[in-house]
């Protein structure tokens, strides 16, 4: 099975910042990872697919890069409504699996 | 708009069963694979299993095989899990999701319901 390690695993950052969330695959997944958005008391909410598309309705400050086995998703200037975990996923093979999340708080 | 709505969740004692379904709407739910992620509290999201379109092939994950069934009803639109034998560690909020594919060869989780959520206590 293919682990999935994101860092860091929490960090505090102020409105108007950039934040970059690192995720590193145990083998490679070529461009098969995707990043979720999850707000307590909900559910997981698509933000990227193939490692760099948006889905859509995503906010374009959002973006994604990377390939093989290290990704990187980056908030340009965070926004209130961005405080939340972030989870990297990878779906190469079976199982999918996720990383251990990274929760964005207000400095 | 795409809307999947779980229920069935609910507190059961470790042994019994439970069976959970997910009513889609909002798009062709015979056109694409369904999966069933679990997620316990503090922790990451768990896939626990998923059935292609038609349901002819279905595959879970290790923690479940044997004990849990993923099923489908496209007439009704709906997903079901069959939970048997449960324990303490299957204790968690499940959502159904739907796969961007029809065969869900590369699974991910487009939409998500807003889940349910399972105790095993006694």
């Amino acid at each position: 099975d293919i682990q999935m390690t994101q860092s860091p695993s929490s960090l505090s950052a102020s409105v108007g910042d950039r934040v970059t969330i690192t995720c590193r695959a145990s083998q490679g997944v070529s461009t098969y990872l995707a990043w979720f958005q999850q707000k307590p008391g909900k559910a997981p909410k698509s933000l990227i697919y193939a490692a760099s598309s948006l889905q859509s309705g995503v906010p374009s400050r959002f973006s994604g890069s990377g390939s093989g086995t290290d990704f990187t998703l980056t908030i340009s200037s965070l926004q209130p409504e961005d405080f939340a975990t972030y989870y990297c996923q990878q779906y190469i093979s079976y199982p999918p699996s996720f990383g251990q999340g990274t929760k964005v708080e207000i400095k | 708009q795409v809307q999947l709505e779980e229920s069935g969740g609910g507190v059961v004692q470790p042994g019994r069963s439970l069976r959970l379904s997910c009513e889609a709407s909002g798009f062709t739910f015979s056109s694409y694979s369904m999966h069933w992620v679990r997620q316990a509290p503090g922790t990451r999201p768990e896939w626990v299993a998923v059935i292609s379109y038609d349901g002819a092939n279905d595959y879970y994950a290790e923690s479940v095989r044997g004990r849990f069934t993923i099923s489908r009803d496209n007439s009704k639109n709906t997903l079901y899990l069959q939970m048997d034998s449960l324990t303490a560690e299957d204790t968690a909020m499940y959502y159904c999701a739907r796969d961007p594919t029809s065969r869900g060869a590369r699974p991910t989780f487009v939409y998500w319901g807003q889940g349910t959520l399972v105790t095993v206590s006694s």
